[in-house]
């Protein structure tokens, strides 16, 4: 597709359950980053995988959230046993290599988990 | 580690006025700076980025940022704002060369009156 898809769009879960949150990144990114926006708050990162090189996890707020990206393309967000504190929109992100600084990287609309 | 901070939560301005963002990092090495705007119900676009050469900046829309490395700043301006610019802006940072991921601030809203 011609930019970073996600989905679902809008996501209300039971607390306790498990959910999956699915991106599609730009065809060609090698890079690929998830990201937490709550409310009133800025952008927090949970984590990033280039290539086939070991993600970079450091930003995942607890052992109930996980990443898997694969094929080197679409990337799969799992938020076990979820709690209300995770209502949050979830980013993707890509960009065409792993250096930030040297490539735009492109965001998603974000998937809206509401936990109840 | 990096972090970035924007003072201004939520900013009121009408048509025409001037506007300014504050925007602050903190790291002690060579940065690579950027402005994101996320437009109501849509995702985060670049604004503008800053990698190096040229402090003053020119981004889309008639906005631009100068990056003033003494000050650790890099505040975005726009001299005459629109309605259609009421938007969340977020500024982020991370360090040059680097692999890792962005740090973004919290984000200041800006409402524009018509």
């Amino acid at each position: 597709g011609a930019g970073v898809s996600q989905s679902p769009s809008n996501k209300v879960t039971e607390k306790g359950k498990d959910v999956e949150l699915r991106c599609d990144p730009i065809s060609g990114h090698t890079a690929l980053y998830w990201y937490r926006q709550s409310l009133g708050q800025g952008l927090e990162f949970l984590i990033y995988f280039q290539g086939n090189s070991a993600p970079d996890k450091s930003g995942l707020p607890s052992d109930r959230f996980s990443a898997e990206r694969t094929g080197g393309s679409v990337s799969t967000l799992t938020i076990q046993r979820t709690q209300q504190e995770d209502s949050a929109v979830y980013l993707c992100a890509s960009s065409k290599q792993g250096a930030p600084g040297g490539n735009t990287i492109y965001f998603g609309e974000g998937s809206w988990l509401t936990v109840v | 580690a990096q972090s970035v901070s924007q003072h201004n939560h939520h900013v009121i301005l009408s048509e025409a006025a001037s506007l300014e963002l504050g925007c602050n990092y903190s790291y002690g090495g060579t940065v690579n700076l950027f402005w994101y705007v996320q437009y109501p119900g849509q995702h985060l676009q670049l604004l503008l980025k800053y990698f190096s050469g040229d402090p003053l900046v020119k981004g889309i829309k008639g906005f631009e940022a100068e990056f003033i490395k003494s000050k650790f700043s890099f505040n975005l301006r726009k001299p005459s704002v629109q309605w259609s610019d009421t938007a969340e802006y977020f500024c982020a940072v991370n360090a040059a060369g680097s692999a890792r991921q962005l740090t973004f601030g919290s984000g200041t809203q800006l409402t524009v009156l018509p």
